[in-house]
């Protein structure tokens, strides 16, 4: 069974800190490692991974995949209260072309 | 930009009630989703459909039928609604499957059963 793990479950940070958030798979044949940002409605598309150590950057967002440890980490820098939201992690993989196998979540908290 | 709406964002009905939630996207998408998500649980697949009138079980089908009539609107049937099904629905839509599977999602609809 494909497994999801992120990590912290959740997070309080102030205004201005740099935070990592990890997510750590066990799949079957990967292929791809979504982040979702999700605040009170939908999910919405952050980043997706497929080749290892290949930075990718939006913003004070970055996210980096490292398939031979099988995880991946999202970094903010300069956090700011509108960052506070609950960060998602998908994983797509083995022959299930369609399924993302979803995390269960970081809840970060950013204050003021 | 893609959008993708669902009929409602809270809904209350009682045990055994039959209950819809329509979710329509405006992007062409081929593939549509339905997930619940729960605490502690996170998001979990109830179905999809990869055209119209197809559709695959996910990984929680029981309770649920869908019915896709038409390729822009997906819809989630809870035949006999059980208080075990309170949760927040949420609908995606995807151009592709595969690993470029960036699906876009909906507001979600928190569903509580009494």
């Amino acid at each position: 069974e494909d497994k999801v793990v992120q990590s912290p479950l959740s997070l309080v940070v102030h205004e201005g800190d740099t935070v990592t958030l990890n997510c750590s798979y066990e799949v079957t044949n990967f292929r791809s490692l979504l982040w979702y940002k999700q605040e009170k409605k939908a999910p919405t598309f952050l980043f997706m991974l497929t080749s290892s150590g290949i930075e990718k950057k939006s913003g004070r967002l970055s996210s980096i995949l490292d398939k031979k440890e099988l995880f991946s980490i999202l970094n903010i820098t300069a956090t700011q209260t509108g960052d506070s939201a609950v960060y998602l992690c998908a994983v797509v993989a083995g022959g299930s072309n369609y399924k993302l196998t979803f995390g269960k979540g970081t809840l970060l908290t950013v204050n003021p | 930009d893609v959008k993708v709406t669902q009929s409602s964002r809270y809904l209350v009905k009682r045990t055994g009630e039959k209950v819809f939630l329509e979710c329509v996207q405006d992007m062409d998408h081929e593939n549509m989703f339905w997930y619940r998500q729960d605490p502690g649980l996170g998001l979990r697949l109830i179905y999809f459909s990869y055209d119209v009138k197809m559709k695959e079980k996910g990984d929680i089908p029981e309770g649920y039928s869908v019915s896709r009539e038409k390729k822009e609107r997906f819809s989630l049937i809870l035949e006999s609604a059980s208080t075990n099904q309170t949760s927040m629905y949420l609908c995606a839509s995807s151009l592709t499957l595969g690993p470029y599977n960036e699906q876009f999602f909906g507001p979600g609809t928190r569903l509580t059963v009494l």
